[in-house]
């Protein structure tokens, strides 16, 4: 297994409802990856993060932000949760140009 | 935007036959073409990666291939076993960023 950590492991949400995800990376990792699993499809990216600052964007609305920490950490809020938002979130962790290493993930139901 | 073709969408074969999986992408600056293994309800686990310099690569019974030519790589699985059996994801990316994943292909390992 790898050393990449997210929380919490399942959540249900109301729709309008705000949430925040968590990933730790990998011990010696400086970037993650965000991606959206829907149920029988492939992970979609959503965004990376690179030494604390975005490094590139997927197809997502603006409703859904993140932010880097400094010990590389990582964060993906969604406002406004929609009905289509329910998914399983998944990070992955790196260095910049290096295998990802993906969490656990974060099964979002919203209701 | 990148775009992954993954065929077939389910497999199915006995013990110790082969298995290929087969993918496309559309941008030409891809340069990084990892596959992953994801069982029911688990994360995505990297089995095999390669890289647009190098046209094949060999893990035991994993192997795959890229034609950068025809913008196609394939998954090759020999001496199939039942603990083979899950969800197999293609992805595309350049230099590890904005990673664009196929919608999968279910590989059964019959005994």
């Amino acid at each position: 297994e790898t050393g990449v950590t997210q929380s919490p492991t399942h959540l249900i949400k109301t729709r309008g409802q705000q949430v925040t995800l968590r990933c730790s990376s990998q011990s010696g990792h400086n970037t993650v990856s965000w991606y959206q699993q829907a149920l029988g499809q492939g992970p979609q990216f959503i965004f990376q993060y690179y030494r604390e600052e975005e490094n590139g964007r997927g197809n997502f609305p603006p409703r859904f932000s993140g932010l880097q920490f400094p010990n590389y950490s990582s964060e993906l809020n969604v406002n406004a949760l929609e009905l289509d938002d329910s998914a399983l979130y998944l990070c992955a962790s790196s260095s910049l140009t290096s295998v990802q290493y993906f969490g656990p993930g974060t099964r979002l139901t919203v209701t | 935007g990148e775009n992954v073709e993954q065929h077939p969408s389910t497999l199915s074969v006995q013990e110790g036959d082969s298995a290929v999986i087969k993918c496309t992408y559309s941008d030409s600056a891809s340069n990084y073409f990892p596959w992953y293994k994801q069982e029911l309800g688990k994360r995505p686990q990297l089995i095999i990666d390669i890289r647009s310099n190098v046209g094949e690569k060999k893990d035991q019974r994993i192997a795959v291939t890229l034609n950068k030519t025809a913008k196609h790589f394939s998954l090759h699985i020999t001496e199939t076993q039942p603990e083979d059996s899950a969800v197999y994801f293609c992805a595309a990316s350049r230099n590890n960023n904005d990673m664009r994943f196929g919608a999968g292909t279910r590989l059964t390992v019959k005994p």
